[in-house]
């Protein structure tokens, strides 16, 4: 059954630092999304991609995080400056249509010291 | 904007009894509504949805929901709990991206 991936499962960074998540969501899917999830607290949205480009994003996703889809199989998440409250668990989902449900990655967990 | 409800952090329940999770949502326009769960250390994992249709949804490993137009409520349902349900479960909405409840805990007693 295909699935959603994600590189490196845990990630740890200093402060400042650029960290980049990989992603390979699954090969017929055409929405892309990144969440993210504090200890303790809920999923929350970051952003959509669809059609090479951005087609939502929250208001957590600042100018320091970017997104890409360098070729025909990875996502990206890229955050330019880390801060100790992007410590998170980050997950990629990606889904084939606009009304179905989405799958999930399992996740990245970074840790900004 | 769209958001959902759990209003349970957690939820107990023995072995064998039924097993709900209560989830209501508000939404503009018609609800996408799903649910997940998280085990620990893992990603969420589709249980099921409800897009239109029947208001009782049977998703996986023996879960169902019922859609509850008049109540605005999505409640998850097990008629038997297993000791392998515990776990987080969350309610989500979708109006393009998901938006996610806060999570409710099941516990299962052996």
């Amino acid at each position: 059954e295909p699935e959603v991936t994600q590189t490196p499962s845990h990630q740890v960074t200093q402060m400042g630092q650029e960290v980049i998540l990989r992603c390979v969501p699954i090969s017929n899917h055409l929405y892309f999304y990144w969440y993210r999830q504090i200890l303790g607290q809920k999923v929350e949205f970051l952003v959509s991609f669809y059609n090479n480009e951005i087609s939502e994003k929250s208001e957590i996703f600042d100018d320091q995080f970017s997104v890409e889809r360098p070729d025909g199989s990875n996502f990206t998440l890229k955050i330019r400056s880390t801060k100790l409250e992007d410590s998170a668990m980050y997950f990629c989902a990606s889904r084939a249509g606009t009304s179905g449900e989405q799958f999930f990655g399992p996740g990245t967990r970074l840790t900004v010291l | 904007a769209q958001s959902v409800a759990q209003p349970e952090d957690q939820v107990n329940v023995a072995e064998g009894n039924p097993l709900t999770v209560k989830c209501t949502y508000s939404v503009s326009g018609n609800p996408y509504l799903f649910w997940y769960v998280q085990y620990p250390n893992r990603g969420l994992q589709f249980l099921l949805k409800y897009i239109t249709g029947d208001n009782l949804v049977k998703g996986s490993y023996g879960f169902e929901a019922e859609f509850n137009k008049s109540q605005t409520s999505f409640h998850l349902k097990k008629p038997s709990a297993l000791v392998s349900d515990s776990a987080l479960y969350f309610c989500a909405a979708n109006d393009y991206k998901l938006s996610f409840g806060a999570g409710t805990t099941v516990t299962v007693r052996a």
